[in-house]
């Protein structure tokens, strides 16, 4: 069984303040970790695929970091608006050619306003 | 850019009734689909995969069945519900090393 944590479970913050969380996976036998944004009553919706060590990745406001050797990656979230609200999820892919994503169960993020 | 259906949206099942639901997925063709199950307070846990018509894998025993009659539709069924079949379904699909699409999910309540 492969261990996927997010930490924090939840996290409320003001409007404007920048957050970040964390997903940590296993470090051996990877082959890509994936970010996904998942609002309430919508389909998640992928942000970033990573595969490299050392990867950065920026969509607007969001970037992500990967750390492959020591199993971590981080998600950034600059100056937090009322509508980056929502559950944002991890999954690692192990091995090429693996069909399985493992999810963690999420960080869910609250911006007030 | 692929888009996926998925119906109904909410749907409530007395214990012992029988389960379908479909998945239809436009904008590509020969993906791989997925169901996935969150469970109350539990991630995303992958409950089948498909990489063809026909073709069918199962992640955890359980009181479900997948099925691919056509490139583009997954069906998950049960013949008698159980309680813990209670879930947040989603259908998914993937075309390569970019990430899934997802549909909007069914949420179920066995009673």
């Amino acid at each position: 069984i492969l261990n996927v944590e997010q930490s924090p479970q939840s996290l409320h913050v003001q409007e404007g303040d920048s957050t970040n969380f964390t997903c940590s996976f296993p470090s051996s036998n990877f082959y890509a970790l994936h970010w996904y944004r998942w609002e309430t009553a919508k389909s998640p919706e992928a942000l970033f695929v990573m595969t490299l060590n050392g990867d950065e990745k920026k969509k607007g406001r969001i970037s992500a970091t990967l750390n492959t050797k020591e199993g971590y990656s981080y998600l950034y979230i600059k100056g937090s608006q009322p509508e980056d609200s929502a559950t944002y999820l991890c999954a690692f892919v192990p091995g090429a050619g693996s069909y399985q994503l493992t999810f963690g169960k999420g960080t869910k993020l609250s911006v007030i306003p | 850019s692929q888009t996926i259906h998925q119906w109904p949206a909410t749907l409530v099942q007395p214990v012992g009734s029988p389960l379908s639901l479909e998945c239809t997925v436009e904008g590509t063709s020969n993906p791989n689909l997925y169901w996935y199950r969150q469970a109350a307070g539990r991630g995303l846990q992958l409950l089948f995969y498909s990489v063809g018509i026909g073709q069918i894998s199962s992640e955890v025993p359980q009181n479900l069945s997948a099925s691919r009659p056509q490139d583009r539709q997954f069906i998950l069924s049960s013949k008698k519900l159980l309680l813990s079949d209670s879930g947040f379904y989603l259908c998914a699909c993937s075309t390569g090393l970019g990430g899934y699409t997802f549909g909007s999910g069914t949420r179920l309540t066995v009673v």
